[in-house]
């Protein structure tokens, strides 16, 4: 079974300041990996997704994430943070194709990223 | 992009009612929706896998009879909370599989209906 661990529950942050959200996952097969934010009272929006080729992906709003399939991570990063990406961001993974493709989204338990000017 | 909504976005009911939200693709066609429970400040749990003209796979520990669903059209999957009990309430979240090569389509989720069972 596939499980994903966000290693902080909340990240305070000063506007402009570098930023890292943790997650690693567990999976005995080859996964896809997601990261999705949420506005208060909001569904859960696409920020980026690793599915195969090059481990470094991009969002359009300056957010990065890494696949690392040594250590199991898939941390996300955004050099300089604005009040507006203040949110829930959650790390997913689901199966890759091959094992029976992205069907379900496991999801981390949720990392909170308060950005205060 | 792909639209999926949700309707109610709110909802109070008393104990012992029950409650139906609607889940609707608005500009594709979903043959697959999931539906997600979140409780507050918590990961959402999926609860089950929606399939046009199908029955639905209810996760582990869902109980079937308690959350009724039913995907009847390729654009509109319905979650019906049956004897709502304050325990129920929640925030309940869809999400429908748009276009894609294979099963790599990409997921998208409603803007989630919060249920209050008074």
């Amino acid at each position: 079974a596939q499980s994903v661990t966000q290693l902080d529950s909340q990240v305070p942050v000063f506007e402009e300041a570098p930023v890292e959200l943790r997650c690693n996952y567990s999976s005995s097969v080859s996964v896809y990996l997601f990261w999705y934010v949420q506005y208060p009272n909001q569904g859960l929006q696409l920020l980026l997704k690793y599915l195969s080729g090059s481990t470094l992906v991009k969002s359009i709003n300056g957010f990065e994430a890494e696949f690392n399939k040594s250590q199991t991570s898939f941390h996300l990063r955004k050099p300089s943070v604005h009040i507006s990406d203040t949110a829930e961001y959650f790390c997913a993974v689901s199966l890759s194709l091959s094992f029976g493709g992205y069907n379900k989204l496991i999801f981390g338990a949720g990392t909170r990223l308060a950005v205060h000017p | 992009g792909a639209v999926v909504s949700q309707h109610p976005s709110r909802v109070i009911c008393k104990s012992g009612t029950s409650v139906k939200i609607e889940c609707r693709s608005l500009d594709f066609q979903a043959t697959t929706m999931f539906w997600y429970r979140q409780f507050p400040k918590q990961s959402l749990m999926l609860m089950a896998t929606s399939n046009e003209g199908s029955k639905a796979t209810y996760e582990q520990g869902v109980e079937k009879d308690k959350f009724l669903i039913n995907h009847a059209s390729l654009t509109l999957s319905t979650l019906t909370v049956t004897s709502a009990h304050p325990e129920d309430s929640s925030f309940y979240i869809c999400s429908a599989r748009g276009g894609g090569t294979g099963t790599t389509g990409e997921l998208f989720f409603g803007e989630g209906s919060r249920l209050t069972v008074l």
